[in-house]
């Protein structure tokens, strides 16, 4: 079965700890997304990945770090900077125009 | 700037009571608009993309519709199981990113 999987799904962080959430896509697409959201407020971009070894940052980039080495992982990495990391964050993958989203990680700092 | 707008924010319908969904934008330049289902606690699930106005998709008891300034989604004799909050997210041409309304959280009463 062909799919997006993110891990894990329920992540706790202490505060200044830099945690890293994974996705693995085998839909063979070449584009890779990140997203963050929050109750109340559209997905808001946080990196996106057009190609391997190529990412640019969204909209809300500050905090956070990814990596693009295998067309199949698109890693997020929160650091110890982003002040508000609890958020269920999700990640997605785009054949032609049309994303398809991974099942989600919920982060809660404690 | 871009901006999806999509209302109401909460509908509350009895089962077999058809209605709709607006998603309304303002962009340069649409490329494309998508409609998603996300249950609590999930990813958003992949429904419909739209290109063009006049064009219309559907899917069970879901058809969406598309103008040049707003979509909707009309849910035909809908069931307890279609409660869920609809999402919409549009790209504009030259750029793969998207921007994403706030949603609708549907609830379907038996």
């Amino acid at each position: 079965d062909g799919g997006i999987t993110q891990s894990p799904k329920y992540l706790f962080r202490k505060e200044g700890q830099n945690v890293t959430l994974s996705c693995e896509q085998n839909l063979n697409h070449d584009a890779m997304y990140w997203y963050r959201q929050d109750p109340g407020q559209g997905l808001r971009l946080i990196y996106y990945s057009q190609i391997v070894n190529d990412f640019q940052k969204g909209d809300i980039a500050e905090g956070y770090s990814v990596s693009r080495e295998k067309k199949e992982s698109f890693p997020l990495t929160v650091t110890s900077a982003q002040k508000n990391p609890t958020a269920f964050y999700l990640c997605a993958s785009r054949q032609t125009d049309t994303q398809y989203f991974g099942p989600g990680t919920r982060l809660t700092v404690l | 700037e871009d901006q999806v707008t999509q209302s109401p924010e909460a509908l509350r319908l009895q089962e077999g009571e058809s209605s709709s969904l607006n998603c309304s934008y303002t962009v340069s330049g649409l490329r494309g608009l998508f409609w998603y289902r996300q249950d609590p606690g999930k990813g958003p699930e992949f429904l419909f993309t739209l290109y063009s106005a006049g064009e219309e998709k559907e899917k069970e008891r879901l058809k969406a519709t598309l103008t040049k300034k707003e979509s909707f989604l009309h849910i035909t004799a809908p069931k307890p199981e279609d409660s869920a909050t609809y999402l919409c997210a549009v790209t504009t041409s030259g750029t793969y990113k998207y921007i994403f309304g706030t949603g609708t959280r549907l609830k379907v009463l038996a």
